[in-house]
């Protein structure tokens, strides 16, 4: 069974340009976290899906990070415009509905804002 | 105060010893107590998780659960080298949110 799949893996970017992450989570999960983890830290939750419906955003920037889900199946999240203080590692995990709890996260992708 | 703490080490441990790892929560309400692995580069994994008072066992892992004290713990017993990394508590609280700790480095000294 493959795993949480997110591209790109590395992200250069210069300020105040917009980055884009893409997330495919494990087959059958309906269930989909975005979480951001700065160095030194746990991850911090940005957004929960349920299926397409974002039941949880409350952590997440909503002056310049969005989210999508439109199918259910794979997500983005971008991040229009970036600012130095976002560089981060931006994890994506998945769960199913009868074990919620048991995240499978993805590699992450690091993102460095200069 | 954080809603999760650790301490953020390093913890320096024998080979063969056991290493004893503590987090403390501060929503009374918290259902469930996870503890992830997570090696230097990459993503977390999930090592346990515990939602009742008391012991839980799976192999060299035992975690521990005071819900009184909003404690709870995970013991590595026989520490190997390959169990060196940053371990994860998380919680998930009353509100039902997941929150992580900043987690703990782990060194296992041969």
């Amino acid at each position: 069974e493959a795993g949480v799949v997110q591209s790109p893996r590395y992200k250069i970017i210069e300020k105040k340009q917009p980055v884009a992450f893409w997330c495919n989570p494990i087959s059958g999960h309906n269930t989909l976290y975005w979480y951001r983890q700065n160095l030194g830290q746990g991850p911090e939750l940005l957004i929960r899906y349920e299926n397409e419906e974002a039941v949880d955003d409350s952590q997440l920037p909503k002056d310049r990070f969005s989210a999508e889900r439109l199918k259910g199946v794979d997500s983005t999240l971008k991040i229009q415009p970036a600012e130095l203080g976002d560089s981060a590692v931006y994890l994506c995990a998945s769960s199913s509905s009868d074990l919620q709890e048991t995240q499978y996260f993805g590699p992450g992708t690091r993102l460095l804002v200069l | 105060q954080k809603e999760v703490e650790q301490n953020s080490g390093p913890l320096s441990v024998p080979e063969g010893a056991i290493a004893s790892l503590n987090c403390t929560y501060s929503d009374r309400g918290s259902q469930s107590f996870f503890w992830y692995r997570q090696y230097s580069g990459k993503s977390p994994e999930l090592i346990m998780f515990i939602y009742s008072n008391g012991d839980k066992e799976d192999g060299r892992f035992t975690a521990q659960l005071n819900k009184a004290s909003q404690y709870v713990s995970l013991l590595i017993r026989d520490s190997q080298p390959s169990d060196s990394a940053t371990y994860l508590c998380a919680v998930t609280s009353s509100a039902s949110k997941i929150i992580f700790g900043s987690g703990t480095r782990l060194s296992i000294r041969p």
